[in-house]
């Protein structure tokens, strides 16, 4: 079936601007995890959501920062008056099982955010 | 945070050789995956090993486990050009979400 998809691609926000990017997850998992990348480094945990509930939030870096999954499906990562170290890549995962690690977690292609 | 930190940083080997990347962690685990990200597939899971677990083989590649050292090693036997990405290791710590580490770099020159 169909993987885990990321929209937009690419963005890019001027300083200041509000963004919004979306993650399709594979049909019927049940965990979402949101990740941030920077260049050069490993993906580092933002959030993690159980269908609707937002279980973890402990790697958002600031209240500038927020998900959510309304329906259990889709998710959305929101970022307000992006800053320039927002930049990164933002990867959305899922995983059918609940809890963040006992099964693998698949991941999309990521959403690349430029903020200038 | 990190808490993997894969060795070396970067390595290049020629096509056929095999490629041997190591991670090490600092807090005990429930288990821990290797994951590939290249640009054409992104980030994909290779293999978990569960911490009572010492060795794992998928294909060309082998896992291995240590946890009295906190450390893993991944070795991909007749590498290939396609091998060519980033290779991570993420560990798992009670209900503690996925944390990876930097990342080694394999290049595989044809």
């Amino acid at each position: 079936g169909a993987g885990v998809s990321q929209s937009p691609r690419y963005k890019v926000a001027k300083r200041g601007q509000d963004v919004a990017l979306r993650c399709d997850p594979i049909s019927g998992h049940v965990s979402l995890f949101w990740y941030q990348q920077a260049l050069g480094q490993g993906p580092e945990f933002l959030t993690y959501f159980q269908n609707e509930a937002q279980l973890d939030k402990s790697g958002l870096p600031s209240d500038r920062f927020f998900a959510e999954r309304p329906e259990g499906s889709v998710s959305t990562l929101k970022i307000q008056r992006t800053q320039q170290e927002d930049s990164a890549v933002y990867l959305c995962a899922s995983s059918r099982a609940e809890g963040p690690g006992s099964y693998e977690q698949y991941f999309g292609p990521g959403t690349r955010l430029t903020v200038t | 945070s990190q808490q993997g930190e894969e060795d070396p940083q970067a390595l290049s080997i020629q096509e056929g050789e095999n490629a041997t990347m190591n991670c090490s962690y600092k807090t005990s685990i429930n288990n821990l995956q290797w994951y590939r990200q290249n640009s054409g597939r992104g980030l994909v899971h290779l293999i978990l090993i569960r911490s009572n677990e010492r060795e794992k083989h998928s294909g060309r590649l082998r896992v291995t486990l240590d946890t009295s050292k906190k450390s893993s090693s991944l070795l991909i036997t007749a590498s290939r050009a396609a091998d060519t990405a980033s290779y991570f290791c993420a560990t798992i710590s009670g209900n503690t979400p996925l944390v990876f580490g930097k990342g080694t770099r394999l290049s595989v020159i044809a």
